[in-house]
């Protein structure tokens, strides 16, 4: 088992929809907690981060860590087609070396 | 100009040649890290140093070996590449603390 799970996709949503990205961790030394953007031939860019456990928002962009269930989620309100990209949750305890996800492939059709 | 850099973006080569992948940053940090990313298995870390003098062996260093020639340089060898190096390939630099890493463009490899 993989230290972070995260569900590959692609999840194909329409124009406005709430998204709901989502990423399983087994170790318990994370404290923090990145979603990474990609956009296709790119290299990744930081979203968001978040340290410990709770709520982060950033305009239509809203994370949360809950680390009792070892489980965090990215939510976009008002998805756009510019949205599109793989979104890849990343944690990194007491190592200076994050973990990622594998990413899950968005796709916000007009 | 972009903060991390990396050349070649596109390599075709044999089975056998071997090849090096360059970074550049111009963030001042002393971290640099390199990945490969292939469909379904996401970004794997190959190799990362922490300044000058330190080099680490990542999840899947096998087949790899790097150089840091300077605290914004740092390259990525294959000695002999195979067919299942293909791959891309990212260079990321962070500072100590490490959450936020800052990636190059990447080099898309393909070794026929």
């Amino acid at each position: 088992q993989k230290e972070v799970e995260q569900d590959p996709g692609p999840l194909s949503v329409p124009e406005g929809a709430i998204v709901s990205l989502n990423c399983t961790y087994s170790n318990s030394a994370f404290q923090y907690f990145m979603w990474y953007r990609q956009y296709s031939r790119k290299g990744p860019e930081l979203l968001m981060y978040t340290y410990s456990s709770g709520n982060k928002e950033d305009g239509r962009f809203t994370a949360q860590v809950d680390k009792s269930s070892k489980y965090i989620s990215l939510f976009i309100r008002d998805s756009q087609p510019s949205d599109s990209a793989t979104y890849l949750c990343a944690m990194k305890g007491g190592s200076y070396i994050p973990t990622f996800g594998r990413g899950t492939s968005l796709i916000v059709h007009p | 100009d972009a903060d991390v850099t990396q050349t070649p973006r596109n390599r075709i080569t044999k089975t056998g040649k071997r090849i090096m992948l360059e970074c550049s940053q111009t963030k001042g940090h002393d971290r640099m890290y390199w990945y490969r990313q292939d469909p379904g298995l996401g970004l794997r870390l190959i190799y990362y140093s922490f300044d000058v003098k330190d080099i680490n062996k990542g999840e899947i260093s096998d087949g790899y070996s790097v150089s840091r020639q300077a605290q914004a340089k740092f390259s990525l060898s294959l000695e002999s590449a195979i067919p299942n190096q293909t791959a891309l390939y990212f260079c990321a630099t962070s500072d100590y603390q490490g959450y936020e890493q800052y990636f190059g463009p990447g080099t898309r490899l393909t070794v026929t």
